[in-house]
């Protein structure tokens, strides 16, 4: 079936420091890929997406790259702020209606 | 954009009792909504499809008759807590699937049950 893996947490970093969480996925066919950012004590919310192989999804500082040839949709980010501290979600969809299966999140925090 | 919502943000109930939780879509049609229930700390897990005027379908482990889901309407779902017990004590998240050829998904901010 399906899966996402995605790196534990916690991680720390200083305010402007750079990010990258890692993400691989197992699918058959082409899945859709995300990236969602959950906020302390509210739902999620898309950060980006990528439908398709060397699609760059990109928002808010935030970009990810649709690797097929490694299963990979790592998210990075240059400069990292402390309200960017959250819990971010890779997922994926393998096709249109059907529902998301996520990583188990990663939980950043960012240090003044 | 699209939104959706959920009622209530949060609820504490007694052992025994039920709860309702809403799910809405504010400015689109979703013919299929998604449940999702939050542990502490944890991931997602999808617990049943909801597709309006049909029943809906249930993720192995996830007791049908514990879960009530009504899907009556294109912009409406229900998740019925029924005879809730402390280990129902969750965060649940829905979701709503854009009727268009997008299929993109838009999550409710989620309702924190507490059972005590």
């Amino acid at each position: 079936g399906n899966s996402v893996t995605q790196m534990e947490g916690p991680v720390t970093l200083s305010e402007e420091a750079f990010l990258t969480i890692n993400c691989t996925y197992t699918a058959t066919g082409y899945p859709s890929l995300f990236w969602y950012v959950q906020y302390p004590g509210e739902g999620l919310q898309l950060l980006l997406k990528a439908t398709k192989a060397d699609d760059k999804g990109s928002n808010k500082g935030f970009e990810a790259t649709y690797r097929k040839e490694t299963t990979s949709f790592h998210l990075e980010k240059g400069s990292v702020q402390v309200s960017d501290s959250a819990v971010y979600f890779c997922a994926l969809s393998d096709q249109g209606n059907t529902p998301l299966v996520f990583g188990k999140g990663t939980r950043l925090s960012v240090i003044a | 954009g699209a939104v959706v919502s959920q009622h209530p943000s949060w609820v504490i109930c007694k052992s025994g009792t039920s709860v309702k939780i809403e799910c809405r879509s504010l400015d689109f049609q979703a013919t299929t909504m998604f449940w999702y229930r939050q542990f502490p700390k944890q991931s997602l897990m999808l617990m049943a499809t909801s597709n309006e005027g049909s029943k809906a379908t249930y993720e192995q482990g996830v007791e049908k008759d514990k879960f009530l889901i009504n899907h009556a309407s294109l912009t409406l779902s229900t998740l019925t807590v029924t005879s809730a017990h402390p280990e129902d004590s969750s965060f649940y998240i829905c979701s709503a699937v854009l009727a268009d050829h997008s299929y993109e998904q838009y999550f409710g901010p989620g309702t924190r049950l507490t059972v005590t």
